[in-house]
């Protein structure tokens, strides 16, 4: 069970779109469709907002969209908010009842 | 509306045990899995521990394998975590979370409550 792969931190300016990508094995991120990601805020709760590695809780912008090549998963978030500052975590089923999250990502809207 | 409300934390020397307890409320409980996920003073997520809706299925990450108890009565729309031999490095704040299915095959938690935190140090 080793924590999937994210980058520290990306950033993007209001309007732009960015990708945050989420690298594991066949494992997990490659072998089964149930990949999510969740945001979090300082302070609050996470909050799921893909799952099934492309599906959106009813509620969730479709600025948010998820996809996976391999053994990797992205979140891309386009025309970038204030309010979309925040961490994102991956999350990964990993095979006999267990799951995996990545190291998380912040995000900030410069 | 759905509240999941843990409680249960506090402050344990190192090798002590400490019960944590998620009451669930707004929700059918034994149609969903549960999970126990913790967050490290300024850190990360970490998957902890997950129960399918009727017991059936159980885990656990290897970091608590053999330490730490999953169960949840479903007549008190309950889940509990049994932590003993605890450590430094359990130091975190632990959240309850309700899974979409019942299985829980998927990592997709839409719920969760505010955390209780758990602190280990002498």
């Amino acid at each position: 069970q080793s924590a999937l792969t994210q980058p520290a931190s990306v950033s993007g300016s209001p309007g732009q779109s960015i990708t945050i990508s989420c690298t594991g094995t066949s494992s997990d991120v490659g072998g089964y469709n149930y990949v999510s990601w969740y945001q979090q805020h300082p302070g609050k709760a996470p909050k799921l907002m893909i799952y099934d590695v492309i599906k959106r809780p009813s509620g969730v912008p479709d600025r948010f969209s998820g996809s996976r090549s391999a053994n990797t998963a992205s979140l891309t978030i386009s025309g970038l908010q204030a309010e979309d500052e925040a961490d994102y975590y991956c999350c990964s089923y990993a095979g006999s009842y267990t799951w995996v999250f990545g190291g998380g990502t912040k995000l900030t809207v410069l | 509306e759905v509240q999941l409300v843990e409680s249960g934390g506090g402050l344990v020397q190192p090798g002590r045990s400490l019960r944590l307890s998620c009451a669930a409320s707004g929700i059918t409980f034994d149609d969903y899995a549960m999970h126990w996920v913790r967050q490290a003073p300024g850190k990360g997520l970490e998957w902890v521990s997950g129960i399918s809706w009727n017991s059936g299925n159980i885990g656990y990450a290897d970091s608590v394998k053999g330490r730490f108890t999953i169960s949840r009565d479903n007549a008190k729309n309950s889940l509990y975590l049994q932590m003993n031999s605890l450590r430094p490095e359990d130091t975190a704040l632990y959240y309850c979370a309700k899974d979409t299915g019942p299985g829980g095959g998927d990592c997709s938690l839409d719920y969760w409550g505010q955390g209780t935190l758990v602190t280990v140090s002498s």
